[in-house]
């Protein structure tokens, strides 16, 4: 079973708008991370937020935490046509990464 | 630094066959992880190992087997391979220092199974 959920499944934006996607989960963790996947192809690392933290921004990324309601968002800033991507939040316990079913986003030009 | 490889990028087998895929870590990364994912099912950990050691297995069948070599390359096995089995077998490595807790992946690209 997964231990994260990510919302929405999909979302379509606008170049230029922002992107919001958020993720539960369900036990207890050392760190969230957030990967990005291009169509059928490995998994790329974006950001790594680690349980005391509550903020942390890389670029036009931003990820908060709130580990009293188990969830986290993501936020992409001024979205590109390159941004389209799918998005996982995956939790960190016991050296397993364990991944959500992933958000999907399509930036139109 | 080069990245995670993976070989081979694409595999087509029969049911009843098995297959051993193979993965490079990044140089000086000693934990190497495998998933598995299906669009059904999602990305779902095989195992973990770590110094040649398997630290974590996920609940997969026995015909799914792994092993790291003292390079930190490691292999995956699947016998008697079922249609279920298609799948993009992905490989991770991170640097994790002893007791630490873990740092970011760094995924290869991927090896595509289809089973016919």
């Amino acid at each position: 079973s997964q231990q994260g959920e990510e919302d929405p499944q999909a979302l379509s934006i606008q170049e230029g708008e922002n992107a919001t996607m958020n993720c539960s989960y369900k036990t207890s963790i050392n760190n969230l991370q957030w990967y990005r996947q291009n169509s059928g192809r490995g998994l790329v690392h974006l950001i790594l937020i680690r349980s005391n933290e509550r903020e942390k921004h890389s670029g036009r990324l931003r990820v908060t935490l709130d580990t009293s309601k188990k969830s986290s968002s993501l936020l992409i800033t001024a979205s590109r046509a390159a941004d389209t991507a799918s998005y996982f939040c995956a939790t960190v316990s016991d050296y397993k990464l364990s991944f959500g079913a992933g958000t999907t986003v399509t930036v139109r030009a | 630094k080069a990245g995670v490889t993976q070989t081979p990028r694409y595999l087509i087998k029969t049911r009843g066959q098995q297959v051993t895929l193979s993965c490079s870590p990044i140089s000086g990364h000693r934990s190497v992880s495998w998933y598995q994912q299906t669009p059904g099912q999602g990305l779902q950990f095989l195992f973990e190992y770590f110094s040649e050691t398997q630290r974590n297995k996920g609940n997969f069948p026995g015909r799914f087997s792994g092993r790291q070599f003292s390079n930190s390359r490691s292999e995956m096995n699947v016998s008697t391979l079922e249609l279920g089995d298609s799948a993009l077998y992905l490989c991770a490595s991170s640097s994790l220092k002893s007791g630490g807790g873990r740092t970011e992946a760094f995924f290869g690209q991927g090896t595509r199974l289809t089973v016919v």
